[in-house]
């Protein structure tokens, strides 16, 4: 099936840092959806990308919409301890059902003071 | 609160037996998912269903199955759990077009 690939697949970063993660996928995607798992939990909508080469943020993140439609990009500005988690991104390939969304294997963030 | 629940929230069954998992929704939303969340795999999608008694596979249905006879609630069951089915799993509802809202999950141990 569809694979959405996300490097790193892990970090770790000091309290104070930003941070980029990105996702990639092998054929063309028509939304971009970024999500944050807490411990225990399930996945949060962060961020929702419709257009290539948009740029939207909310708060401390902001997500890009790749040019060629084929990858998006998560950065957290300013990192906090409540950052912690895991960051999935997500959407429905161009030639699928925007009934079915595609999840990436995450990229799992832990903050140091 | 999205008005989605999971029960149970964390279950130890023995490899052999069936195994049903309960998602219930309040929001009267037509889309409801099963995705089962493994390390190194992210979410993988099980089954899906688009209404009451409608309802199509995922990329890894395989030993399990599911059932919708009403809007609010969606059961996806295991007929025979084997140990590679223990994971962690998610219910989700589509609210609008912005992605899915997801439960908060059912620990599923097979031993």
């Amino acid at each position: 099936g569809q694979q959405l690939n996300q490097s790193p697949q892990s970090m770790f970063i000091q309290e104070g840092e930003d941070v980029s993660m990105n996702c990639t996928s092998s054929s063309i995607f028509n939304t971009w959806l970024w999500y944050k798992q807490d411990p225990g939990e399930g996945p949060v909508l962060l961020i929702a990308l419709y257009k290539a080469g948009e740029l939207t943020s909310n708060g401390r993140l902001t997500a890009q919409f790749g040019i060629t439609r084929k990858d998006s990009f998560l950065n957290i500005s300013a990192s906090i301890p409540s950052d912690v988690g895991i960051y999935f991104c997500a959407g429905p390939p161009y030639t699928g059902t925007a009934s079915k969304l595609t999840f990436g294997t995450g990229t799992r963030l832990q903050v140091t003071l | 609160d999205a008005g989605i629940t999971q029960s149970p929230r964390h279950k130890v069954t023995e490899t052999g037996t069936p195994v049903t998992l309960r998602c219930h929704q309040t929001e009267n939303h037509r889309y409801m998912y099963w995705y089962r969340q493994d390390p190194g795999h992210g979410l993988r999608l099980i089954h899906y269903s688009y209404g009451v008694k409608d309802t199509d596979k995922g990329e890894v249905s395989d030993g399990y199955s599911v059932s919708r006879s009403k809007t609010e609630d969606f059961l996806l069951t295991l007929e025979s759990a084997t140990s590679s089915q223990t994971s962690v799993y998610f219910c989700a509802i589509r609210p609008g077009t912005a992605g899915y809202t997801f439960g908060s999950g059912t620990r599923l141990t097979v031993v």
